[in-house]
């Protein structure tokens, strides 16, 4: 079966700016989370959505939001982009259900959008 | 969730039996035990999760005493290609908590 997309690989924006990401999850997964993972701060949990509801979130700011469809596809969008929001973004799916339910459901990561702030 | 202490980074051979331990002293009773691998410019992949004991399936093993307050990720005769970052994880995802991920473990695989 096809594996998480993230769209698009790599991207490069100036500061200010504002940038969509996209992700597509395992068909019949409908929790997709998403993460930062930087050099300094590791892996990060941003959000994470389940039949178009933002059902948990991390501690990061405003400038960070997300979006789910009913096909369950998610976006992030970062608005006015500041350098230290260069990271690897990773979009995650998972079969958890509309209760949560246990980490031993796992988790399907994608390959990741790589994000350079200029 | 219960925090995890894993070594900042191993060193092995190629052929050699590789164990990473993985230190979560606080521990919740209904916490599970996972570990991930990942490779540079890719997402986390789930390798193994236990419970307690002994876990085993194609491509590693995992021990768990019966205190439960630590792990040990065993790779069976590693290659240069399991040269990675692995994490270990705590938690029993109840209600909508999520993974947590750590520093993590950078496995360098020698020839």
């Amino acid at each position: 079966k096809a594996g998480v997309t993230q769209t698009p690989r790599y991207l490069i924006k100036t500061r200010g700016q504002q940038v969509t990401l996209s992700c597509s999850p395992i068909s019949g997964h409908r929790s997709v989370s998403w993460y930062q993972q930087t050099p300094g701060q590791g892996l990060q949990f941003l959000f994470e959505y389940f039949s178009e509801t933002q059902r948990n979130k991390g501690n990061f700011p405003g400038r960070f939001s997300g979006r789910q469809f009913s096909n369950s596809r998610s976006e992030m969008n970062v608005s006015t982009l500041e350098l230290g929001d260069s990271a690897l973004y990773l979009c995650a799916s998972s079969p958890r259900g509309e209760g949560g339910g246990p980490l031993s459901y796992g988790y399907t990561f994608g390959s990741g959008t790589r994000l350079t702030v200029v | 969730l219960a925090k995890t202490t894993q070594p900042i980074s191993m060193d092995s051979y190629e052929g050699q039996e590789v164990n990473i331990t993985c230190s979560h002293n606080n521990i919740a009773t209904n916490d599970y035990i996972t570990w991930y691998q990942q490779f540079p410019s890719q997402g986390p992949r789930f390798i193994i999760q236990g419970y307690k004991t002994k876990v085993t399936n194609e491509v590693a093993s995992l021990f768990i005493p019966a205190d439960r307050k630590s792990s040990t990720l065993s790779l069976p005769r590693v290659s240069l290609s399991d040269t990675a970052v692995y994490y270990c994880l705590v938690g029993d995802g109840s209600g909508y908590s999520t993974l947590t991920f750590g520093k993590g473990t950078m496995l360098l695989v020698s020839p």
